[in-house]
């Protein structure tokens, strides 16, 4: 089966300009996470959707970060205005476990977009 | 979710068999262990599962202590494309506020030829 993709793989911009990242998940899976990965870090959640609905954006910035999955499919991720500290790498990933299921959850994550801020 | 604590790094020889450690002394009885692994410049992936008993796959085998405070992660036969980042994981099934996966800093295993 096909991964997920990501794009743009790599983008450089200034401090308090903005910038959209885009997921296509795999076919059929409902839920859709957004990670923040800073370098030397483990990747931490910014926010979990199902299907087009937010499950958990408690990380979220949202001063400066948004996030939407309109047709409970593609998803894009913006920042406006970016800071320094938001460079990182930006991993999707989806499951196809439902909110409250029970047994384990196995994300297949795609290769990230990398941000430069400077 | 329950915290885990793993070495931050640890060195292998190539095709010898090695063995990361993860230590959940606060497990619940409902919390799987999984095991994803980050090769240099791509997202994770999922390595292996397990709740209670010992599990083996194409790519590794788990090793779930009696009383689930620790497990191991076994690679049988190390090769340089082993080289990554392990995270040792916990979710509890029960959890009905999502089912996200928490990481923490991970074992970075480098592999000698």
């Amino acid at each position: 089966e096909a991964g997920v993709a990501q794009s743009p793989r790599y983008k450089i911009i200034e401090k308090r300009q903005s910038v959209a990242f885009w997921c296509n998940p795999i076919s059929g899976h409902a839920t859709l996470y957004w990670y923040q990965q800073i370098l030397g870090q483990g990747p931490k959640l910014l926010i979990q959707f199902q299907n087009n609905g937010v499950v958990d954006d408690s990380q979220l910035p949202k001063d400066r970060f948004s996030a939407e999955r309109l047709k409970g499919v593609d998803s894009t991720l913006k920042i406006q205005p970016a800071k320094l500290e938001d460079s990182a790498v930006y991993l999707c990933a989806s499951s196809s476990m439902a909110r409250g299921a029970t047994g384990a959850n196995v994300l297949t994550f795609g290769a990230g977009s990398r941000l430069t801020v400077l | 979710d329950a915290k885990t604590t793993q070495p931050n790094s640890m060195e292998s020889n190539e095709e010898e068999p090695v063995h990361l450690p993860c230590n959940h002394s606060t497990i619940s009885g409902t919390d799987y262990i999984h095991w994803y692994r980050q090769l240099p410049s791509q997202g994770p992936e999922y390595v292996i599962h397990g709740l209670t008993s010992n599990v083996n796959n194409r790519m590794a085998s788990l090793a779930i202590a009696e009383d689930r405070k620790s497990s191991t992660l076994i690679l049988h036969r190390a090769t340089l494309r082993d080289a990554a980042v392990y995270y040792c994981i916990l979710r509890d099934v029960n959890r009905h506020a999502g089912n996200m996966l928490t990481f923490g800093g991970g074992t970075r295993l480098m592999v000698k030829p």
